[in-house]
């Protein structure tokens, strides 16, 4: 039961220009949402979170948008860095912190 | 580093023998989980712990899989006879309190089955 969906598995981008991510989720009880990165050989290093309150949250080149009424969350990224080319997983939870993740996005910046 | 520390990084093991997988939390941090990637997937949930108690293990698999966080020392994943569907990363995270904080990752150990 995938309640965190992550299509379009990979994006490429110029760097310096955005990249915007998509995540979905069915369960209408999450209450906080979260996107880490992952690095091959590495473990998720957290980047940025949301509260479901809250419909956006910005942190330098990092903004997650939150749109509870279409279960829809973004991240976006600008300017893109070559430091940026990674997984993405976007997560969610409620309650008891446990996180349902999505399979992950592939972001290749191209120099 | 005060990160999210596991060990060992690689394991290999014979179908039939026991992996044991440590985890160190992040100093202050006394909430631990324990979570699985397979090949092109994303992360599965396994088992949530605090200090000497299970909270939630609904994510792990009924048979061979235990898990326990002591009063002293890491975090153990432990899997008994294993088999080669076993073969997987596995990531240990913490936080420092139930309530909506991130969790932080180690990085992980990967399990092989022969």
């Amino acid at each position: 039961d995938q309640q965190v969906k992550q299509n379009s598995p990979s994006l490429s981008v110029q760097e310096g220009r955005i990249s915007i991510l998509n995540c979905d989720y069915t369960n209408s009880m999450f209450d906080y949402f979260l996107w880490y990165k992952k690095y091959p050989a590495e473990g998720p290093t957290f980047l940025i979170s949301i509260s479901s309150i809250k419909d956006k949250n910005e942190d330098g080149r990092f903004t997650v948008f939150l749109n509870k009424s279409a279960k829809h969350l973004s991240l976006h990224i600008v300017p893109s860095q070559p430091g940026d080319s990674a997984v993405y997983f976007c997560a969610a939870t409620y309650g008891n912190n446990r996180l349902a993740f999505g399979k992950g996005n592939q972001v290749v910046v191209i120099p | 580093n005060a990160g999210v520390m596991q060990n060992p990084r690689h394991l290999v093991r014979r179908r039939g023998q026991e992996a044991r997988l440590r985890c160190s939390p992040m100093k202050g941090h006394s909430h631990v989980y324990w979570y699985r990637q397979l090949p092109e997937e994303g992360l599965k949930f396994m088992v949530y712990l605090q200090k000497e108690n299970i909270i939630d293990e609904s994510g792990m698999p009924k048979e061979r899989f235990s898990a326990e966080f002591p009063k002293e020392g890491p975090s153990i994943l432990r899997i008994q006879q294993v088999v080669r569907g076993d073969s997987a990363a596995y990531f240990c995270a913490s936080s420092p309190r139930q309530s909506n904080q991130p969790q932080h990752f180690g990085d992980g150990t990967r399990l092989s089955i022969l």
